[in-house]
């Protein structure tokens, strides 16, 4: 078992709509998940992070986590074609000291 | 954010020839970590740079084919050795302050 999973995708969404991209991790020591865009042919820019359970806003995104069902998503509202790109999530475990990502999830958003 | 540079930015080397890659990031950080993405796939984390020490590898890689150095807080370098084909990849710097930030990626073809 990975110790992060993502769907490979490619998610579609429409411009406009909302896209849910989602996540799940093995290591219940896991103290914090990033969300990474990455362009084609670009290295991958942080988005946001969160490690509290609930819900975190910035601006069009939001991320989820719930730690029971060792699950986190990223939800980007009023999707635009400029979002359209490979999306890591990735967990931090402190006793390891390291990032583990997952295989990311392609997004597409269509005109 | 810590802005992270990297050289060279791609280069093209014969099997059996060695690479140093460089590492530069504007801030201290207390980790910096090396990855290698293969094309259409996700992050796979080389080693952790140490400063003042040895670095620390992932299973499946060996200092002998991919030496590591960490003279300070703000540099390292990260050599592919005895390169063949398939070590075609892009290497990718990271530092860690607060959260992790990754370089523009060195892209690598061994012919």
């Amino acid at each position: 078992q990975k110790e992060v999973e993502q769907n490979s995708g490619p998610l579609s969404v429409p411009e406009g709509a909302i896209a849910s991209l989602n996540c799940t991790y093995s290591d219940r020591g896991s103290q914090s998940f990033f969300w990474y865009r990455q362009y084609s042919g670009k290295s991958p820019e942080l988005i946001m992070f969160i490690y509290s359970n609930g819900d975190k806003e910035d601006g069009r995104f939001t991320a989820q986590l719930n730690k029971a069902s060792q699950y986190v998503s990223l939800l980007i509202r009023d999707s635009q074609p400029s979002d359209s790109a490979t999306y890591l999530c990735a967990a931090y475990t402190g006793t390891a000291s390291k990032l583990t990502f997952g295989t990311g999830t392609r997004l597409q958003v269509t005109l | 954010s810590a802005v992270i540079s990297q050289k060279p930015s791609r280069d093209i080397c014969q099997r059996g020839t060695s690479l140093t890659i460089q590492c530069q990031v504007d801030s201290q950080v207390t980790m910096m970590f090396w990855y290698r993405q293969q094309p259409g796939q996700s992050l796979t984390l080389i080693a952790t740079a140490n400063q003042g020490s040895e670095a620390t590898y992932e299973s499946g890689f060996v200092i002998d084919k991919f030496p590591i150095s960490r003279p300070n807080l703000t540099f390292s370098t990260l050599t592919v050795s005895n390169m063949s084909p398939e070590d075609s990849s892009i290497y990718l710097c990271s530092a860690q302050g607060n959260e992790q930030f990754f370089g523009p990626g060195t892209r690598l073809t061994v012919l």
